[in-house]
């Protein structure tokens, strides 16, 4: 069936280091969704993109959509200890949203 | 922004007794919910999908009887685990889209459910 795959699973960064996630599905979507889950929190929705190649940004934060919309990343620039958590992907699929293991991001002081 | 509220926060409950968890929406209406499992660090594990006025579709792997869910309104779901376990024990999170193609569409989840059974 349809897989979303994101790597790594775990990253512990200096804080000021910059952070990436990868999101890779095993089919085309229509779109990417990427959700935020802070420590003993629930997940928060960030962003979503739609369009082949699209980048958007978010202060710190930038996604971009794969030209071929199998595959999706977020960059962190310049982390902070507010940005401790996991990051998730997802994408649609036939009767759901399918989410990724998620990245667990842990911040060194 | 649209908000989705969930009761309890927490719970502890004995082995055997059965404990209900609710999901609402409370600025939208939510043709379609969705409930979660989530172990310690663990990913989001769909369990079911509650559609308002129909059976809900459950994952493969999980049990109907075990784990039922009532949506009885557009703004309101609610899983009820039965006979319950310490297996049982775990995150209980719920999600609901505003727009009728829940799959094309930002999730807003509750603030989640952590039950455990003693």
């Amino acid at each position: 069936g349809q897989q979303v795959m994101q790597i790594p699973q775990y990253q512990h960064v200096q804080e000021g280091e910059d952070f990436t996630t990868y999101c890779n599905s095993s089919t085309t979507l229509s779109n990417i969704q990427w959700y935020k889950q802070r420590p003993g929190g629930h997940p928060v929705f960030l962003i979503q993109l739609v369009k082949s190649g699209e980048v958007k940004k978010q202060k710190r934060l930038t996604f971009q959509f794969g030209e071929a919309k199998k595959n999706s990343s977020l960059h962190i620039t310049a982390t902070q200890t507010t940005d401790v958590g996991t990051y998730f992907c997802a994408g649609p699929g036939d009767d759901k949203i399918i989410f990724g293991k998620g990245t667990r991001l842990h911040i060194l002081p | 922004g649209a908000v989705v509220s969930q009761h309890p926060s927490w719970v502890i409950c004995k082995s055997g007794t059965s404990v209900k968890i609710e999901c609402r929406s409370l600025d939208f209406q939510a043709t379609t919910m969705f409930w979660y499992r989530q172990f310690p660090k663990q990913s989001l594990m769909l369990m079911a999908t509650s559609n308002e006025g129909s059976k809900a579709t459950y994952e493969q792997g999980v049990e109907k009887d075990k784990f039922l869910i009532n949506h009885a309104s557009l703004t309101l779901s609610t899983l009820t685990v039965t006979s319950a376990h310490p297996e049982d024990s775990s995150f209980y999170i719920c999600s609901a889209s505003r727009t009728v193609s829940s799959y094309n569409s930002p999730l807003h989840f509750g603030n989640g459910t952590r039950l455990t059974v003693t």
